[in-house]
């Protein structure tokens, strides 16, 4: 069974600088798909970024970016130039591209941005 | 916004009623997915539907069930209700069932 493990229960990083939240999975699937979604004090789930397996180039949305490592079943979220609205609870996902399929979250990491 | 509804957004009920969720995809999306989020066990994936056809299965207790209409409305049914239920119920939507996911705003439920 697939699991995924946030080590990181609690962060924090001041507005404007970098923060890397960390997750790791366990899989022996080939093709998968790793997700980050936010889920802010709404408590809606949001889709931050998305990395195919199969793609070796690190994905990439505005300031969010992944460090997606396969070997070593790592998968880390650089957030650059942290800003207040980036104060959420951040989930990373695991999931394989079946018809039938299910996603296994991780615990979440809560980040805090400081003015 | 995702594009994909639920209602009620809230919903409080005592111990041993039946509660009815539901869940609107986002247009073109053809798989449902159900997740529950308690305070002490994250989220966990309950049920899938794709296309009207159930396609996989989690930690749904006997007590829940759910279906897709033709329309592709779901709607997850929670019966016998105990106190432990209390949780945030997403829903989710993804276009063939093997795409990226998106969420509805989630139906709070408060079983007193």
């Amino acid at each position: 069974a697939q699991t995924v493990t946030q080590s990181q229960p609690e962060m924090s990083v001041q507005e404007a600088e970098t923060v890397t939240l960390s997750c790791t999975y366990d899989t022996s699937e080939s093709n998968y798909y790793l997700f980050w979604y936010k889920q802010p004090p709404s408590r809606q789930m949001i889709l931050v970024i998305r990395q195919e397996a199969y793609k070796q180039q690190n994905a990439t949305e505005n300031r969010f970016s992944v460090n997606f490592q396969k070997a070593a079943k790592s998968f880390s979220l650089k957030i650059s130039d942290s800003q207040l609205g980036d104060t959420a609870m951040y989930f990373c996902a695991f999931m394989k591209p079946l018809l039938n399929n299910d996603m296994r979250f991780g615990a979440g990491t809560r980040l805090t941005v400081k003015p | 916004d995702s594009g994909v509804t639920q209602t009620p957004k809230h919903l409080i009920t005592a111990t041993g009623q039946r509660v009815t969720l539901r869940c609107s995809p986002r247009s073109g999306d053809l798989s449902v997915y159900w997740y529950q989020q308690s305070l002490d066990q994250g989220l966990q994936f309950l049920i899938q539907y794709y296309n009207g056809e159930e396609r996989a299965k989690g930690n749904i207790l006997e007590r829940f069930s759910a279906q897709q209409f033709p329309d592709l409305h779901s709607e997850l049914n929670l019966s016998s209700l105990e106190l432990g239920d209390s949780a945030l119920y997403f829903c989710a939507s993804s276009a063939t069932g093997i795409e990226t996911q998106y969420f509805g705003p989630g139906t709070r439920l408060l079983v007193l």
